[in-house]
């Protein structure tokens, strides 16, 4: 089956600098990739979704400048969050497609920001 | 906007007993999906439901879409502690996912 590779798993990071986490597909090529939020004991919002090769698309009420996004390959991508905050502190998880197994996702990152 | 609805959102049981979540959707959708989080994990996929009528099993767990009732199920048979988890439904639309808010099941001994 398909394989999402994800890091970091966690990261503490002091206000005001930036943050990338990295999101691979291990076993197959992933043209389109997504970006999930999830705060504590809530559900996943999408934040973004991630194409190879030309800009992602972001979910209305997610700041552009803030969360970078960056699909260079067909099996990475990268999210950066810059300048954090406390509030931005979240578990974040990336996903992509493959067919009929439907979607993986990655283990997620934990950040923390003090 | 699609909007996806669980319920229940919380759900504790005995182990061995029986029971449904349900998942309402506001829109057509080409495919609904359920997954298990368990707790400071990630998501695992547990079904993809493509049609009306389909139904999979797997183990305790069994899934069917109706798409006609926007209605999807997740049932769950002689309930173990080991099912313990935050089960949550997807829907597909225009290429992206929606979420329902996740149903918490403790299955107690």
């Amino acid at each position: 089956g398909a394989v999402v590779s994800q890091h970091p798993s966690w990261v503490i990071c002091k206000s005001g600098t930036s943050v990338k986490i990295e999101c691979r597909s291990l076993d197959f090529q992933a043209t389109t990739m997504f970006w999930y939020r999830q705060f504590p004991k809530q559900s996943l919002m999408l934040m973004a979704t991630s194409n190879e090769g030309s800009k992602a698309t972001y979910e209305q009420g997610v700041e552009k400048d803030k969360f970078l996004i960056n699909h260079a390959s067909l099996t990475l991508s990268t999210l950066t969050v810059t300048s954090a905050h406390p509030e931005d502190s979240s578990f974040y998880i990336c996903s992509a497609e493959q067919g009929a197994y439907g979607y993986t996702f990655g283990s997620g990152t934990r950040l923390t920001v003090v | 906007e699609l909007k996806v609805e669980q319920n229940p959102l919380f759900l504790s049981m005995q182990e061995g007993k029986n029971y449904t979540i349900y998942c309402n959707y506001s829109t057509t959708s080409d495919r609904l999906y359920w997954y298990r989080q368990d707790p400071g994990k990630s998501l695992e996929s547990l079904f993809v439901l493509l049609s009306n009528g389909a139904v999979k099993q797997e183990g305790r767990l069994m899934a069917s879409l109706d798409t006609k009732a926007r209605l999807s199920t997740l049932h769950i048979t002689a309930a173990v502690h080991d099912l313990s988890a935050t089960y949550f439904c997807a829907v597909r639309n225009a290429g992206k996912s929606t979420f329902g808010d996740g149903t918490t099941l403790t299955v107690k001994p």
